[in-house]
């Protein structure tokens, strides 16, 4: 199994809420990477995980609160965030050792809409 | 200067041509390198890993110049399924440290 499951698929929401994204895999990947990409332009790096430890952090604004409970989710939590945050959000994994630990699998991604 | 460049496109090509595409890092350290394509409004997937001097798949040919910093791809008798936008990622610092350039755009046409 190389899937990687993200929910929800499109995310509308006002200013003031609070939501979260969700990111799943079971291929046994301990490194997990939150990605957010924007029309017409690459994936930007925003956290890393790491043995569900938090190893990378890309100066995200604090709005955005990532939480990786075990080794097979990933979380992002929104809040208060602005209408510039609407985006893809992509959620990747990667294992942690050899050759193959740079190759990274992607979810579908969560389209954001901020109002 | 960015830290992977490439030239964005788009690169308009009939079928059955042959087509490259450069990336340039500016990263030294970078230690291993890859190609995916993205669809529109799909995820990037894994095209190619280059970790050495190159490496062929099919009509993908990437290789690798440490020494110039370059990656490139070679797509040879194109597709109209060739048709993606195509991202150079660069590694370094192990498998944490990830950047993709800014890809490039391909259009095979019938």
């Amino acid at each position: 199994d190389t899937e990687v499951t993200q929910t929800p698929k499109h995310l509308v929401m006002g200013m003031t809420n609070k939501k979260s994204l969700k990111c799943e895999q079971h291929m046994g990947h301990r490194a997990m990477y939150w990605y957010k990409q924007k029309a017409k332009k690459p994936p930007e790096l925003m956290f890393v995980y790491s043995y569900e430890k938090l190893s990378i952090n890309e100066s995200v604004p604090s709005r955005f609160s990532p939480e990786c409970p075990n080794s097979s989710l990933l979380n992002l939590h929104l809040h208060a965030l602005q209408p510039e945050d609407s985006a893809l959000y992509l959620c990747a994994s990667s294992t942690t050792s050899g050759r193959a630990a740079d190759t990274q699998y992607f979810g579908p991604g969560t389209r954001l809409t901020v109002l | 200067r960015k830290e992977v460049e490439q030239d964005p496109g788009p690169f308009n090509v009939p079928e059955g041509a042959t087509v490259a595409f450069n990336c340039t890092y500016s990263n030294s350290a970078s230690q291993s390198f890859f190609w995916y394509r993205q669809d529109c409004r799909k995820e990037p997937k894994l095209l190619m890993s280059v970790y050495s001097s190159g490496n062929e798949d099919g009509r993908f040919t990437a290789q690798l110049n440490r020494a110039s910093q370059y990656i490139s791809l070679l797509i040879r008798d194109s597709k109209l399924s060739d048709s993606a936008t195509y991202l150079c990622v660069a590694h370094s610092g192990g498998y944490q440290k990830v950047t993709f350039g800014t890809g490039t755009k391909l259009q095979v046409i019938p």
